[in-house]
């Protein structure tokens, strides 16, 4: 099936300091893209939708300027967290979207996640 | 604005037991995913349910969906210790940013042997 990867895996950094993760579709191009967050023991949630082209579209309360979005390619997201605080330790994960021949045929593959931790 | 409301957010059970996980949505949508999560591992991708009456299965678990009713259920049979996950449903909400997903608050899943 569709592989999706995110890197890095894992993240230490220093509060202030900026973090830029990759999500990657391997073997098919997305168009759409998208950046969930979850804390611990909580559900994920959406942050914002990746567009190739354009620009993306952020979810009510996610800072835009915070949380930078760049869809450079079809197969490639980046989300830069810029002045990262402890409060912004999370799992990240990123979905691509595979959309088939068929009409209104689309899946949602998953990345397995990038842990950051701000000290 | 679409809700997705999963019932219940713990479970403990026997190995060998059945239960249902149950999940409820507010508004109309047609499609509903089931994931499973590991410990500190990202979803893996169960079931995707697409239209009424909808049933799929696959080894111990059985996912079913009920447009009408707004809900879905994933049926465990004989639990055995590998299903122990965080188990999450997910409906995809179109009036929203490109079909984004909306998660449930997920069900954690504890086989006892």
């Amino acid at each position: 099936g569709a592989v999706v990867s995110q890197h890095p895996s894992w993240v230490i950094c220093k509060s202030g300091t900026s973090v830029k993760i990759e999500c990657r579709s391997l073997d098919f191009q997305a168009t759409t893209m998208f950046w969930y967050r979850q804390f611990p023991k909580q559900s994920l949630m959406l942050m914002a939708t990746s567009n190739e082209g354009s620009k993306a579209t952020y979810e009510q309360g996610v800072e835009k300027d915070k949380f930078l979005i760049n869809h450079a390619s079809l197969t490639l997201s980046t989300l830069t967290v810029t002045s990262a605080h402890p409060e912004d330790s999370s799992f990240y994960i990123c979905s691509a979207i595979l959309r088939s021949g068929l009409a209104g045929s689309e899946t949602q593959y998953f990345g397995p996640g990038t842990r950051l931790l701000v000290l | 604005e679409l809700k997705v409301e999963q019932n219940p957010l713990f479970l403990s059970m026997q190995e060998g037991k059945n239960y249902t996980i149950y999940c409820n949505y507010s508004t109309t949508s047609d499609r509903l995913y089931w994931y499973r999560q590991d410990p500190g591992k990202s979803l893996e991708s169960l079931f995707v349910l697409l239209s009424n009456g909808a049933v799929k299965q696959e080894g111990r678990l059985m996912a079913s969906l009920d447009t009408k009713a707004r809900l879905s259920t994933l049926h465990i049979t004989a639990a055995v210790h590998d299903l122990s996950a965080t188990y999450f449903c997910a409906v995809a909400d179109y009036g929203g940013s490109q079909g984004n997903l909306i998660f449930g608050k997920g069900t954690k899943l504890s086989v006892k042997p």
